[in-house]
């Protein structure tokens, strides 16, 4: 079973603190994604990953950066944490061929941002 | 733009009944589409993906449907269970800088009532 693992599960940051939270895969997917996920508004996609190094902005990249040095480890950092940024962070893979789109997901992590 | 719409924010079914959760979509025209489920608290799980030439596809008491005329997805649940309570999302393709991503619908929240 393809296993996606995220840094911790809850997490409480003060404003202005740079936050980092890291996403891990075990099944050599090439694509890694970064959501976040508010009440009413769903997963909204803020950054992936088709390769090592490579990075693509999502829907709402603003103030967040991303780093994918390893296949397997795909980081996503809060250059400085704000309180509209509190919310469920999940992270997912996925194969490169289009034949296997299905996304894998972490279990998140919830952010809390006071 | 692209848009998804998931029918209801919630909808509650007795056990034993059918329950059926729609997905409709404008401004696309996807290869595939894609159901997950989440439970509160977790990551999404994918289910099933059906594509564009596929009419119906079934995974035990799963049943999704797929009009590309109608635009619009059907996922049913057959002789439901209050273990089948949760949140299922839809998801359809999309391209973001020449690369595949993935859109997600807001979810529609079941409830199975014993």
């Amino acid at each position: 079973d393809v296993k996606v693992t995220q840094s911790s599960r809850y997490l409480v940051k003060r404003t202005g603190e740079k936050v980092f939270l890291e996403c891990v895969q075990d099944m050599d997917h090439e694509n890694m994604f970064w959501y976040r996920q508010d009440p009413g508004l769903g997963l909204r996609l803020i950054y992936f990953s088709y390769d090592v190094k490579m990075k693509e902005k999502g829907d709402i990249p603003e103030g967040y950066s991303v780093s994918r040095e390893k296949k397997e480890r795909f980081s996503l950092i809060l250059e400085s944490a704000s309180t509209n940024q509190t919310s469920m962070y999940l992270c997912a893979s996925s194969l490169r061929s289009s034949g296997r789109p299905e996304q894998y997901f972490g279990p998140g992590t919830r952010l809390t941002v006071t | 733009s692209q848009k998804i719409e998931q029918n209801s924010e919630a909808l509650n079914i007795q056990e034993g009944k059918t329950a059926t959760l729609t997905c409709n979509y404008t401004n696309y025209s996807p290869a595939y589409l894609q159901w997950y489920r989440q439970d509160p608290g977790r990551g999404p799980v994918f289910l099933l993906l059906i594509r564009e030439n596929e009419k119906e596809k079934r995974k035990e008491r799963l049943k999704v449907t797929f009009d590309t005329t109608l635009k619009q997805s059907l996922f049913h649940i057959t002789a439901s269970q209050p273990a089948d309570s949760a949140t299922y999302l839809c998801a359809l393709p999309g391209f973001s800088g020449g690369y595949q991503k993935v859109t997600f619908g807001t979810g529609t929240k079941l409830q199975v009532i014993p």
